[in-house]
């Protein structure tokens, strides 16, 4: 069964501080990796995705994560962080893009000023 | 973008009625759609998978016949609950994909229904 598990259940960083959240999956065969924002009181929002090809994947709002096998990861990273970025983060595994997805626990991000 | 529409966005009702909760995909054909819950401050929990003109699949330990889905056109899937109780009480969020899409396609997200049971 697939499985999503975030290690780090809340993080604080500076603005303008880099990021780096953490992603660990368990899953059979190469999974469809994706990293999804929700912001208070709004919906899901998509931040990329992974399916193959290149490991490194670049996503929008400046988000790149890293698809990494051997270690079964596929953590977020952002070289500079704004006050709009702080929000729960979810990672999430899919056995093909058009299947149901699994949520991880989730990240919450706090960004001081 | 693709949009996907819930209705009602938040929701009050006495504990045994039930509520209906409707999720639609505005600017594309659906043919499968997924209902999840959210609990406070938690992750979301996959209910079932609702497949447009079949019956729903659930997940384990969701009781079918208290959370109805109904998928019955490509761009519209509801969600029944039934005789809800305080315990129902949560945010129900649907997603659906674009089925013209294919391996490119993305799930969208509704914007979340909020479910009070008194």
């Amino acid at each position: 069964a697939q499985s999503v598990t975030q290690p780090d259940i809340h993080i604080t960083v500076s603005e303008g501080a880099s990021l780096e959240l953490r992603c660990n999956y368990s899953y059979g065969a190469t999974p469809y990796l994706f990293w999804y924002v929700q912001s208070p009181g709004q919906g899901l929002q998509l931040l990329l995705k992974y399916f193959s090809g290149d490991t490194l994947v670049q996503g929008i709002k400046g988000f790149e994560a890293e698809f990494k096998r051997s270690q079964s990861s596929f953590n977020l990273r952002k070289p500079s962080v704004h006050w709009s970025d702080a929000a729960e983060y979810f990672c999430a595994v899919g056995k093909t893009s058009y299947d149901k997805v699994i949520f991880g626990p989730g990240t919450s991000l706090s960004v001081i000023p | 973008g693709a949009v996907v529409s819930q209705h009602p966005s938040w929701v009050i009702c006495k504990s045994g009625t039930s509520v209906k909760i409707e999720c639609r995909s505005l600017d594309f054909q659906a043919t499968t759609m997924f209902w999840y819950r959210q609990f406070p401050k938690q992750s979301l929990m996959l209910m079932a998978t609702s497949n447009e003109g079949s019956k729903a699949t659930y997940e384990q330990g969701v009781e079918k016949d208290k959370f109805l889905i109904n998928h019955a056109s490509l761009t519209l899937s509801t969600l029944t609950v039934t005789s809800a109780h305080p315990e129902d009480s949560s945010f129900y969020i649907c997603s659906a994909r674009d089925g013209l899409a294919g391996e490119a396609g993305e799930l969208f997200f509704g914007e979340g229904s909020r479910l009070t049971v008194l």
